[in-house]
């Protein structure tokens, strides 16, 4: 069974500051997905970046990127420029190639001041 | 705005009780998954149906049971409550099981157990 683990249960950045989110995760797959999801108060969880495992180039979008590490396991995501919009609950996820149920960390809540 | 509904937004329910939470889907996608998120914590996987066929199942008991109709909505209905299953119930659809990697999540429907 894969495990998901957000060591940082809450971290708070000020505003056009750079953050880095924490996540690592075990699997014996060779090849999988892994993702951050974004959760506002509205509760909508909203896709912000994905990294496909057989992929080495890490990826990136607009001012979000990502450190894959597979040796490791290591998955961290970096805000750059942040914004108050970027105050959320930020989840680390995991899917294997078989089905796409999607394995959880348990969060990292981002406070972003002005 | 990701084109997934869910009704109702909030439920009160007592214990041992039976609920039916709805989801409708995109259009075109035959694949939908339901999550439970406890309060403070990432959402764990219920269950997931393709074309119609529940297509694998996380650590829940029989009572959570569901239903997808060719209309591309869905039903996760759940007997006896008990105190633990407050929570806020996801469901999020995508393509299909394997060759598209995106999710696409409801706002969620909040339900307390009293």
């Amino acid at each position: 069974a894969q495990t998901v683990t957000q060591s940082q249960p809450e971290m708070s950045v000020q505003e056009a500051e750079t953050v880095t989110l924490s996540c690592t995760y075990d699997t014996s797959e060779s090849n999988y997905y892994l993702f951050w999801y974004k959760q506002p108060p509205s509760r909508q969880m909203i896709l912000v970046i994905r990294q496909e495992a057989y992929k080495q180039q890490n990826a990136t979008e607009n001012r979000f990127s990502v450190n894959f590490q597979k040796a490791a396991k290591s998955f961290s995501l970096k805000i750059s420029d942040s914004q108050l919009g970027d105050t959320a609950m930020y989840f680390c996820a995991f899917r294997g190639t078989s089905g796409s149920r999607l394995t959880f960390g348990e969060g990292t809540q981002l406070t972003v001041n002005p | 705005e990701t084109g997934v509904t869910q009704s109702p937004t909030h439920l009160i329910k007592t214990r041992g009780q039976q609920v039916t939470l709805r989801c409708s889907s995109q259009s075109g996608h035959n694949t939908v998954s339901w999550y439970q998120q406890a309060l403070g914590q990432g959402p764990q996987f219920i269950f997931q149906y393709y074309r119609e066929e529940e297509n694998g199942r996380g650590n829940f008991p029989p009572r959570f049971s569901g239903l997808q109709f060719p209309n591309y909505s869905s039903e996760l209905n759940v007997n006896a409550l008990e105190l633990d299953d407050s929570a806020l119930y996801l469901c999020a659809s995508s393509w299909d099981l394997t060759t598209s990697y995106e999710q696409y999540f409801g706002p969620g429907t909040r339900l307390t157990v009293t």
